[in-house]
């Protein structure tokens, strides 16, 4: 079962470039996150989604944009990198249904220099 | 707003010896809680949750929580701790109302939990 498959695993971005981070999930789930964590602060919320189509902002979101194009697929953008956004990004999803829990893919270790 | 505070950013035990680690959360209704483990370079799993149905949880490799609304805590804890359970461990709530928080998790800051031969 691949539940939740984030791409890249690792990135080192320049300062100011691009770049996407894909997250796809099989289980059909209409609620999909993304969250960052750092040392001693746990894990943040930046953007979320209840269905396809649909995106909404979490507790971080500035420097920061998602797509959900596809109901399986939740895409988080960074137009221009800073240092600020060196993080692990983790990416979850769970069903619109009663209290489940989220499932969380391995990580993307993203280092803006 | 929630928020999540746990107590103590490591916590180092000996082998066999208990393991407890704290949980506190800030809500003005009873949310749903749980606790989540991350092994090195992996991702989070869920160890437990609570959702109203039992105030004592027990969750996998042993590990329960219990949901103590007075004290608004969730503690883990774990009689006999192994080697395999070092681990970096979350405690996150929910909001329970309305159904409108989407299952958005606040998180606590992490307790890493060290576990000496």
């Amino acid at each position: 079962n691949a539940g939740v498959t984030q791409t890249p695993k690792f990135r080192v971005l320049k300062t100011g470039q691009s770049m996407t981070l894909l997250c796809a999930q099989d289980m059909n789930h209409e609620y999909m996150y993304w969250y960052r964590q750092d040392p001693g602060m746990g894990l943040r919320l930046i953007h979320y989604s209840v269905g396809e189509g649909t995106t909404a902002k979490g507790e971080v979101p500035d420097g920061y944009n998602v797509s959900r194009l596809k109901k399986q697929n939740f895409l988080l953008g960074l137009e221009s990198a800073a240092p600020s956004q060196t993080s692990v990004y983790f990416c979850a999803s769970r069903t619109g249904q009663g209290n489940t829990e989220a499932f969380f893919g391995q990580g993307t270790r993203l280092t803006v220099v | 707003a929630q928020s999540v505070t746990q107590l103590g950013s490591h916590v180092s035990v000996s082998e066999g010896a208990l393991v407890l680690l704290r949980c506190n959360y800030s809500s003005s209704v009873p949310p749903y809680l749980f606790w989540y483990v991350q092994y090195p370079n992996q991702g989070l799993q869920l160890l437990l949750k609570y959702t109203s149905a039992a105030t004592l949880v027990k969750g996998i490799n042993g590990f329960e929580a219990e949901f103590k609304k007075s004290e608004t805590s969730f503690h883990l804890t774990k009689p006999s701790a192994h080697m395999s359970d070092a681990a970096e461990y979350f405690c996150a709530v929910s909001e329970t109302s309305g159904g409108t928080s989407y299952g958005k998790l606040t998180f606590g800051q992490g307790t890493i939990l060290t576990v000496h031969p």
